[in-house]
């Protein structure tokens, strides 16, 4: 079993969708990442966060510590945030990834 | 955003070959990290550094792995015998733990032949 799950790992979207990546874990965690990593292959950090709720401009990450899920939200999509979107989960110094959430937007 | 930069960007190398990853941090960052990612799997962590010294590595970072910080400034990935499997791109990354935030540099491509 996967100790990072991301669903789905596929996604489309017009353009001004609502998006949502969810991420489960079944390890204890310190911190969780979510990450962009575009065609190219550079990765972004986009959120780090232990507890509750962050935004950044379009992107809202929350976080569940009981539950040991988090999500991702996009609000008003658009085509350049077309890339691949990963959960890691930080377990005391190491990083544990899921597998990526493939986002594509379309015009 | 502070950037991280890796050189080489692409290393092309033969087995069995020694290979040096550089990457140079963010100045008052502390906290480094190696990942790999072979294509078209996921991203996997390799090491944890911090002061010096190794804080955490997997299973992965075996003897024919090593870090160091030689000069104070950069950041090496060290690969003692390389392997076809080795063939990956391996990024490395800063945390700053006071903004809880996390750079990644841009990662450099390794192919073994």
């Amino acid at each position: 079993k996967n100790e990072v799950e991301q669903s789905p790992q596929n996604l489309t979207a017009q353009e001004g969708e609502f998006i949502t990546i969810n991420c489960s874990y079944s390890v204890g965690i310190s911190a969780l990442h979510w990450l962009q990593q575009h065609p190219g292959g550079g990765i972004v950090s986009l959120f780090m966060l232990s507890s509750g709720k962050k935004k950044h401009g379009r992107l809202i990450a929350t976080i569940n510590i009981q539950e040991k899920h988090s999500s991702l939200h996009i609000t008003a999509s658009h085509p350049r945030d077309s890339a691949v979107y990963i959960c890691a989960v930080k377990d005391t110094d190491k990083l544990i990834f899921g597998t990526g959430t493939r986002l594509q937007v379309f015009p | 955003e502070p950037e991280v930069t890796q050189t080489p960007s692409h290393q092309v190398t033969q087995m069995g070959q020694e290979v040096i990853l550089r990457c140079v941090p963010i100045s008052n960052h502390l906290y480094f990290y190696w990942y790999r990612q072979i294509l078209g799997q996921k991203v996997e962590f390799l090491v944890s550094f911090y002061n010096n010294e190794i804080s955490e590595k997997s299973e992965i970072f075996d003897d024919q792995f090593s870090v160091e910080r030689p000069d104070g400034s950069n950041f090496t990935l060290k690969i003692r015998s390389t392997k076809l499997e080795d063939s990956a791109m391996y990024f490395c990354a800063m945390e700053d733990r006071e903004a809880y935030e996390q750079y990644f540099g841009p990662g450099t491509r390794l192919t073994v032949t």
